[in-house]
């Protein structure tokens, strides 16, 4: 069984610049969590999808984040426009409705400059 | 709101000993999940071990084993006959039954020394 796929591995951007990361969940996963993990510390969720529809997006900071799941399969994550302190590892994590375990990514390590 | 508390950055230990990473939570529910995850250098989180708060028994898988005491929201975990693999960031995490978010301490970052 296929894992998490994110891309891209690494991203290296300026600040007010924009960026946008890629998450292919593991096949038949319903749901599908973005998280960033900012250095020395644990992941803080971001946005959670059920399907195509958003479950829990509180933590988002909406005025500079933004992610979609268009036929709930794939997510995209967007930043616009990017602060130092967006700098972190973004991970995507999917799980099923049976388990309900979260399986993860390896992550997108940006770095803002 | 639930807070996840790991007082320990820092752990080591010696190749085949055992060790133990201590994970405390906040909250006022009575039925939850609480989690360790271990995060290598690869920076890809994987599951370790899972408890469920209603279950009085000690989740166990291989040599990894947790003491969960709900009363004291207490979680830690033992490592058993530590091998070098086991080099990593661990994380403890809780999960509410009314949702699906994780909830994550600190980190303990684990060295074993050979």
């Amino acid at each position: 069984e296929a894992g998490v796929a994110q891309s891209p591995r690494y991203k290296i951007i300026e600040k007010r610049q924009s960026v946008a990361f890629w998450c292919n969940p593991i096949s038949g996963h319903a749901t599908l969590y973005w998280y960033q993990q900012i250095l020395g510390q644990g992941p803080k969720l971001l946005i959670q999808f059920q399907n195509n529809g958003v479950v829990d997006d509180s933590q988002l900071p909406k005025d500079r984040f933004s992610a979609e799941r268009l036929k709930g399969v794939d997510s995209t994550l967007k930043i616009q426009p990017a602060k130092l302190e967006d700098s972190a590892v973004y991970l995507c994590a999917s799980s099923d409705q049976h388990t309900d375990t979260q399986y993860f990514g390896p992550g997108t390590r940006l770095t803002v400059l | 709101a639930q807070t996840v508390t790991q007082s320990q950055p820092e752990m080591s230990v010696q190749e085949a000993e055992t060790v133990t990473l201590s994970c405390t939570y906040d909250t006022s529910e009575s039925d939850y999940y609480l989690f360790w995850y271990k995060q290598p250098p690869s920076r890809q989180m994987i599951l370790v071990i899972r408890q469920e708060a209603y279950k009085q028994q000690n989740a166990t898988e291989n040599r990894f084993s947790v003491n969960f005491q709900k009363a004291a929201k207490s979680f830690s975990l033992k490592i058993s006959d530590s091998q070098l693999g086991d080099a990593a960031m661990y994380f403890c995490a809780y999960r509410s039954t009314s949702g699906s978010r994780l909830t994550f301490g600190e980190g303990t970052q684990l060295t074993v020394n050979p």
